[in-house]
């Protein structure tokens, strides 16, 4: 696994904890994304980060907090988590040049079992 | 809203065969990016193939191409000399602006012996 490196690889938690999920990048790039992954549920894009401001947030619950402190890490907390919250949560990054695009990379993700 | 549709949720070919999966899509603009991704059992997704619109000729990465109808909207994935090493799931998407990306639901591949 190189490129895109996410912590940890499975998280349990109870509705009243606190987590938080991480993501590091060593790519250089200067775009970073948390998606949600369900079963049979196409990814759903949750926050962009481009050069450590958020750009984009969909609508996600106040539950879910995004922190980027610099260009290489972008962490997600948790707290007060509902059932439906479980999901495979992936990073990723890209290096955005103007009107091109080359693609992701991904992170192998967080699996969140929310009990 | 743009959106993009796999229409098979699960595939099978024989190794060493050649499959096709398809992929179509709804966008009312003229220039945008087209990618597949793989997505094994380590689950972490990775490029397969990436399509530029304005460009006409089919995008080829090895044993990977794809047949890009603008028109029609369809950009299919197809794998040749299918190998046990392909089976996973794959995700059709389209980029809309500089960062979102707009994923199909995926079609699982299962590659037999």
């Amino acid at each position: 696994e190189t490129g895109v490196t996410q912590t940890p690889r499975h998280l349990v938690m109870g509705m009243t904890n606190k987590k938080s999920l991480k993501c590091e990048q060593h790519l250089g790039h200067n775009a970073m994304y948390w998606y949600k992954q369900s079963a049979k549920k196409p990814l759903e894009l949750m926050f962009v980060y481009s050069l450590e401001e958020r750009v984009e947030n969909n609508s996600v619950p106040s539950r879910f907090s995004p922190e980027c402190p610099n260009s290489s890490h972008l962490f997600l907390h948790l707290h007060t988590l509902q059932p439906e919250d479980s999901a495979l949560y992936l990073c990723a990054s890209s290096q955005a040049r103007g009107i091109e695009n080359y693609g992701y990379t991904f992170g192998s993700g967080t699996r969140l079992t929310v009990v | 809203a743009q959106t993009v549709t796999q229409s098979q949720p699960e595939m099978s070919v024989q190794e060493a065969e050649t499959v096709t999966l398809s992929c179509t899509y709804d966008t009312s603009e003229s220039d945008y990016y087209l990618f597949w991704y793989k997505q094994p059992p380590s689950r972490q997704m990775i490029l397969v193939i990436r399509q530029e619109a304005y460009k006409q000729q089919n995008a080829t990465e090895n044993r990977f191409s794809v047949n890009f109808q603008k028109a029609a909207k369809s950009f299919s994935l197809k794998i040749s000399d299918s190998q046990l090493g392909d089976a996973a799931m794959y995700f059709c998407a389209y980029i809309e602006g500089t960062y979102k990306y707009i994923f199909g639901t995926g079609t699982r591949l299962k590659v037999l012996a």
